[in-house]
């Protein structure tokens, strides 16, 4: 089975601090996404990775970035985090032409 | 701009009873489209999909029906169950070569009461 992990389940952060989400997925996956889901807005992208070194911005980059020095990890960062940014944030992988995705269980992160 | 929309929110149902959710989609490009499953402090899982030169895919009790020209697509779920309780994803993809990109919907939350 696909596993995609992610380093956090709940998170607490204060503004301005900037933060780290991991993910990892073993099965060698090259494309690699990271969303956000907000209530009523469904699953926004916000980054996505189609192989290591590789990304590209999604529908809703702005104060993110993001970071894929091995295959299996894609790491996601807020420079400066906001309360804006208070969210569930969804890590999901797929086979280079595959469209389904395995999603990880997600992070809850709370600017404060 | 909304490219792949769920108009309902929510939609509750009885046990047993037919669920059916709907997603409508602007892209005329899209020619990939899934259904996923998330339950609460999950992750969302893949649940049926169908391609664009197909009008109908069933898995279980669960189908997917495909009307291209309404852009319109609709998961049945027969009979409902309680354990189908979740919000449910549509998904879209336009063919993104290999990056497997999809456009999601912003989720119905369906309750199937006992």
């Amino acid at each position: 089975d696909v596993k995609v992990t992610q380093s956090s389940r709940y998170l607490v952060k204060r503004t301005g601090e900037k933060v780290f989400l991991e993910c990892v997925q073993d099965m060698d996956h090259e494309n690699m996404f990271w969303y956000r889901q907000d209530p009523g807005l469904g699953l926004r992208l916000i980054y996505f990775s189609y192989d290591v070194k590789m990304k590209e911005k999604g529908d809703i980059p702005e104060g993110y970035s993001v970071s894929r020095e091995k295959k299996e990890r894609f790491s996601l960062i807020l420079e400066s985090a906001s309360t804006n940014q208070t969210s569930m944030y969804l890590c999901a992988s797929t086979l280079g032409h595959s469209y389904e995705q395995y999603f990880g269980p997600g992070t809850r992160l709370t600017v404060t | 701009d909304q490219q792949v929309k769920q108009n309902s929110p929510s939609l509750s149902v009885q046990e047993g009873r037919i669920s059916i959710l709907n997603c409508d989609y602007t892209n005329s490009m899209f020619d990939y489209f899934l259904w996923y499953k998330k339950y609460p402090a999950e992750g969302p899982t893949f649940l049926i999909s169908i391609s664009s030169i197909k009008d109908k895919n069933e898995d279980g009790r669960f189908t997917v029906f495909l009307n291209k020209s309404a852009k319109h697509l609709s998961l049945h779920i027969v009979p409902s169950q309680p354990g189908d309780s979740a919000v449910y994803f549509c998904a879209a993809s336009a063919g993104s070569g290999n990056t497997g990109k999809l456009i999601f919907g912003q989720g119905t939350t369906l309750q199937v009461k006992p």
